[in-house]
């Protein structure tokens, strides 16, 4: 079965500092993509940043980065240098490239960003 | 920019009534999505669709079905409303079936009393 945990509920940010959201796994498929949304209050989901399970490098966005470990099945989020306007709710998410090719998210995780 | 557009914001309908959310994208996307969102339980996929009058059911369809007549319009249908029916509905659009990219609407909190 395929499965996205994302263990914390809400966090909490200095405005400025680097934060860290946490995601992992579960799948069989050999191929596979992981990604984070963004969903402000307004409730529109914004994509964010993108990791290819053969990718060798971990993706970067800007202030995003997708800290990729396969063999931990892990897919946290790295925020650097947080912005008020970070405070958001954040969703794992993975599509194997097999199959149905159905898109799996986690619970999400809301990010409250202090000034 | 991709635009995807849902008929409503907010709706409020009454149990056993017929509900029908419309979504429309302008870019001309292959894929289309319905999920429901629900505090602790994230994203759930209900229905999508690959192409024009083709349908796939996705994890949680029971109670619904969808149309899709035209390319850049889906929608969704609650055939019999029932309360826990009640939730925030969202949905998407993508390039083809093999783009991650999701391009996602406002959303429609729909409640059933």
């Amino acid at each position: 079965a395929q499965k996205i945990t994302q263990t914390q509920p809400g966090m909490f940010v200095q405005e400025k500092e680097a934060v860290t959201l946490d995601c992992t796994y579960d799948t069989s498929d050999p191929s596979y993509g992981l990604f984070w949304y963004k969903q402000p209050s307004s409730g529109e989901m914004i994509f964010l940043i993108y990791q290819g399970s053969y990718d060798q490098q971990n993706a970067t966005e800007g202030r995003y980065s997708l800290n990729f470990q396969k063999a931990r099945k892990s897919a946290n989020l790295v925020i650097s240098a947080s912005q008020l306007g970070d405070s958001a709710m954040y969703f794992c998410a993975m599509r194997p490239n097999t199959g149905g090719f159905k898109t799996i998210f986690g619970a999400g995780t809301r990010l409250f960003v202090k000034a | 920019d991709v635009k995807v557009t849902q008929s409503s914001r907010y709706l409020v309908k009454r149990t056993g009534e017929k509900v029908f959310l419309e979504c429309v994208q302008d870019m001309d996307h292959e894929n289309m999505f319905w999920y429901r969102q629900d505090p602790g339980l994230g994203l759930r996929l209900i229905y999508f669709s690959y192409d024009v009058k083709m349908k796939e059911k996705g994890d949680i369809p029971e109670g619904y079905s969808v149309s899709r007549e035209k390319k850049e319009r889906f929608s969704l249908i609650l055939e019999s409303a029932s309360t826990n029916q009640t939730s925030m509905y969202l949905c998407a659009s993508s390039v083809d079936r093999y783009s991650y990219e999701q391009y996602f609407g406002p959303g429609t909190r729909l409640t059933v009393t």
